[in-house]
């Protein structure tokens, strides 16, 4: 089965600073791959996600980046603010295209602190 | 568009008794909703995949019989914590996909404190 690796499992900067977490995993059938932003006591809440047919994505402040022949991704925030804090998570599928539904196979999460 | 309601977000119950928890899709109709279970300070870990209609696939290490899941219209998911212990105080949540650009979509959480 699929294997997805997270690091680090804690970031800590200053406000206005990136942070970048970075994500492996082991299945070369995975296509889907969602970072997700969890706070305490709340549900997962996507915040971006990425096919393998594209290698970069952009919203805002938030970046994804996706190497499949080294199979890792990345996520960049920059500009960072307070309210960034907060566990995030990387997340891989197989198959998550049409009425497929792969399963979700998720990182270790990181834990992001942003100091005013 | 694509949210999906978990109730309820807290629920504290005896040793012995059983809890049920429900994920609906308030605007979407989900074929298949995902149940994960979250130990503090730990990933989400997934438990069963339900399908409308017919029955929930497990994870391995899962006892189908203790957690209880029933799927029965295209709207509502529930999983049954049976005969609940201290050991099964957990966050659990559900999820479904929507489709894009929604992806897959999550409830709030229900924790689940056994006594």
């Amino acid at each position: 089965g699929e294997n997805v690796e997270q690091h680090p499992s804690t970031l800590s900067v200053q406000e206005g600073d990136s942070a970048v977490i970075k994500c492996t995993y082991s299945d070369s059938a995975s296509n889907y791959f969602p970072w997700y932003k969890q706070e305490l006591g709340k549900g997962p809440q996507l915040i971006i996600d990425i096919r393998s047919n594209v290698g970069e994505k952009k919203d805002q402040r938030i970046a994804v980046t996706l190497n499949k022949t080294a199979k890792h991704f990345s996520l960049h925030i920059t500009e960072t603010q307070p309210e960034d804090s907060a566990v995030y998570f990387c997340a891989a599928s197989p198959n998550a295209g049409g009425t497929s539904y792969g399963k979700l196979t998720f990182g270790q999460g990181t834990i992001l602190t942003v100091h005013p | 568009g694509a949210v999906v309601s978990q109730h309820p977000s807290r629920v504290i119950c005896k040793s012995g008794t059983s809890v049920k928890i429900e994920c609906r899709s308030l605007d979407f109709q989900a074929t298949t909703m995902f149940w994960y279970r979250q130990f503090p300070k730990q990933s989400l870990m997934l438990m069963a995949t339900s399908n409308e209609g017919s029955k929930a696939t497990y994870e391995q290490g899962v006892e189908k019989d203790k957690f209880l899941i029933n799927h029965a219209s295209l709207t509502l998911s529930t999983l049954t914590v049976t005969s609940a212990h201290p050991e099964d105080s957990s966050f659990y949540i559900c999820s479904a996909r929507a489709g894009p650009p929604h992806g897959y979509t999550f409830g709030s959480g229900t924790r689940l404190t056994v006594v």
